[in-house]
């Protein structure tokens, strides 16, 4: 089974600090995303990558950043941390193209104070 | 560009009644489809998918969805309700032109009552 890890389930941080959330697959997977989930707007995609050092921006990129410097771990960055960057935040990673589907981790349900 | 609409955010059932809910989607070209379920503070799983081939997809604990093209409908239904079936179950579409990208729905919400 495909195991993607997320560091962190519960993060409280204070407005206008560097945020850091990391996420590891175990699958050998090509591609990697960031979502954000809240409540009634379903799940938004933020980035995603297709190869080590390349990303993509999602629907909603303003305010994050990523980085994949190794095949299994991609981070989410938040430069400045806001109150309305509080979500929860799923990494998710893919094989191969887009009728494959996408594994999920547990999740990092983030508070920014 | 491809979207999903699930028709009800909250649906409720009584335990052992049938389950259904609805997902339409739009795409310019043959659709993926995949049904995911979503415990309370877990990631999303994957129930099912439909790629190609037969319409009439089966996945995990006894949910299975028909992908309906005249329709353009990808509804998930379960027989019989179970009380672990609550939770958030969302539909997610893509396709050869989108890259990598899957669209989500906003979700419905299944609450089993006993």
């Amino acid at each position: 089974d495909v195991k993607v890890t997320q560091s962190s389930r519960y993060l409280v941080k204070r407005t206008g600090e560097k945020v850091f959330l990391e996420c590891v697959q175990d699958m050998d997977h090509e591609n990697m995303f960031w979502y954000r989930q809240d409540p009634g707007l379903g799940l938004r995609l933020i980035y995603f990558s297709y190869d080590v050092k390349m990303k993509e921006k999602g629907d909603i990129p303003e305010g994050y950043s990523v980085s994949r410097e190794k095949k299994e771990r991609f981070s989410l960055i938040l430069e400045s941390a806001s109150t309305n960057q509080t979500s929860m935040y799923l990494c998710a990673s893919m094989k191969g193209g887009s009728n494959q589907p996408q594994h999920f981790g547990d999740g990092t349900r983030l508070s920014i104070l | 560009a491809q979207s999903v609409t699930q028709l009800g955010s909250h649906v409720s059932v009584s335990e052992g009644a049938l389950v259904l809910l609805r997902c339409n989607y739009s795409s310019s070209v043959p659709p993926y489809l995949f049904w995911y379920v979503q415990y309370p503070n877990q990631g999303l799983q994957l129930l099912l998918k439909y790629t190609t081939g037969a319409t009439l997809v089966k996945g995990i604990n006894g949910f299975e969805a028909e992908f309906k093209k005249s329709e353009t409908s990808f509804h998930l239904t379960k027989p019989s309700a179970h009380m672990s079936d609550a939770a958030e179950y969302f539909c997610a579409v893509s396709n050869s032109n989108s890259g990598y990208a899957l669209n989500f729905g906003k979700g419905t919400s299944l609450l089993v009552t006993p």
